[in-house]
């Protein structure tokens, strides 16, 4: 069972190029979360999903992109990186809040430095 | 204003020391609220959920005043393995869009 998993590990990209992180889920778990965590910021929430085809924006979408086509999997894209995106990301997957079990629980990251 | 506000610190205190967090949240119609760990360089945990009775968990206690806005963790007898930044985090809407707090660092001295 490996939880929460998220590719690449580390990514340099120039401003300008396009990429796509990949996190996968093996809880089956129907929400999953994209965060990006910047010093003295917290983390904020990027775009996140309540189910397989289904996405929504969180408080700092601008400039990303997602897709749920399997529930397992949630894509994170990044269309024309810009140095402000330098941060590492985070995807995070739960179930359902409304059957009260509200643990989110985190892949290991992706750090991303646009130069 | 931040909707979750912490003391960044960092507090450094000796093993075996009692050390308390606090956290403050601005939506004062938030349902859930939960501490998590996060270590050096890796992904936040959860630590444990607050309840409006207080809860404790081993040596740690959370408390959540609803009037006054915020909320605490208390860490009783630390532990070099306590070391870690702790993030108060506070759903204002029970839909799973949680609101973190930038964490408070703790470093605990042997």
């Amino acid at each position: 069972n490996a939880g929460v998993t998220q590719t690449p590990k580390f990514r340099v990209l120039k401003t300008g190029q396009s990429m796509t992180l990949l996190c996968a889920q093996d809880m089956n778990h129907e929400y999953m979360y994209w965060y990006r965590q910047d010093p003295g910021m917290g983390l904020r929430l990027i775009h996140y999903s309540v189910g397989e085809g289904t996405t929504a924006k969180g408080e700092v979408p601008d400039g990303y992109n997602v897709s749920r086509l399997k529930k397992q999997n949630f894509l994170l894209g990044l269309e024309s990186a810009a140095p402000s995106q330098t941060s590492v990301y985070f995807c995070a997957s739960s179930y359902p809040w409304d059957r009260g079990q509200e643990t989110q629980y985190f892949g290991p990251g992706t750090r991303l430095l646009v130069l | 204003r931040k909707e979750v506000e912490q003391d960044p610190g960092p507090f450094n205190v000796p093993e075996g020391a009692t050390v308390a967090f606090n956290c403050t949240y601005s939506n004062s119609a938030s349902q859930s609220f939960f501490w998590y760990r996060q270590d050096c360089r890796k992904e936040p945990k959860l630590l444990m959920s607050v309840y409006s009775s207080g809860n404790e968990d081993g040596r740690f206690t959370a408390q959540l005043n609803r009037a006054s806005q915020y909320i605490s963790l208390l860490i009783r007898d630390s532990k070099l393995s306590d070391s870690a930044t702790y993030l108060c985090v506070v759903n204002p809407s029970n839909t799973g869009k949680l609101i973190f707090g930038q964490g408070t660092t703790l470093q605990v001295k042997p």
